[in-house]
């Protein structure tokens, strides 16, 4: 079964880095995923898709603070330069032929 | 550039039944296709289904089947979501995104997404 996990939740210093992560069920560590962010009160917003072998793009508009990464079944998102505004829900997705997927979400808190 | 604009919120009654609309402006027919994911209070995202007409296909979460439906007027890009024998637990924030899956090989992932659609179920 296609699941993804995200630690709950994740803090960092204004100015500091934080890195994100989102781990494929067993079986699937090929599988590429995409990460969205969801600010307070907001709708969700696609930051970028990240492949298996560690290769990522991003959404337009998307700074170069955003960044991606990849190892074994695990996927990263790492924030540097953190901003207020960052704060909020990022959630990681992933996709089979018929199937989406989404982790629980990480909720990040800018110290 | 591509936007979603989805119809405005909405109160329904226990037992009936909820139909969304999501139009598409600035895509083509051959990159055109539509998810739904629906954000109950407080929780995560959950996927509800897809419909990608250049492929004539729709696939519904388990979880909906039997109770969604999602259809798209090609001529006019407009994709809609009807569920029917809501409960209060369907209260929730649906959203409708262009799912990649169309435009790119392999794709699955969502850009951009709709500015969500409050349905509330209640007596």
């Amino acid at each position: 079964q296609l699941v993804l996990t995200q630690s709950p939740s994740a803090s960092a210093s204004l100015g500091a880095s934080v890195k994100l992560t989102c781990t494929l069920s067993n079986g699937h560590s090929n599988y590429a995923i995409a990460w969205h962010r969801q600010q307070p009160g907001k709708g969700p917003r696609y930051l970028m898709r990240i492949n298996s072998d560690g290769s990522h793009l991003k959404a337009d508009g998307i700074p170069d603070r955003f960044s991606g990464s990849s190892s074994g079944s695990e996927r990263y998102l790492t924030v540097s330069g953190l901003q207020s505004d960052d704060e909020g829900d990022y959630y990681c997705q992933t996709w089979a032929a018929d199937i989406r997927v989404f982790g629980p979400g990480t909720k990040v808190t800018v110290l | 550039q591509v936007q979603l604009v989805q119809s405005g919120a909405e109160v329904k009654k226990p037992g009936s039944s909820l139909k969304v609309s999501c139009k598409t402006a600035g895509d083509t027919f051959d990159n055109y296709a539509v998810t739904w994911v629906r954000q109950a209070p407080g929780q995560g995202l959950e996927w509800m289904g897809v419909i990608i007409p250049v492929f004539g296909t729709t696939n519904v979460a388990q979880k909906f089947q039997g109770r969604l439906t999602i259809n798209a007027d090609e001529s006019t890009y407009t994709a809609y979501l009807e569920l029917s024998s809501l409960t209060s637990e369907d209260t929730a924030v649906y959203y409708c995104a262009r799912d990649s899956v169309a435009k790119v090989r392999g794709g699955g992932w969502f850009d951009p997404w709709g500015q969500g659609t409050l349905v509330t179920v209640s007596s």
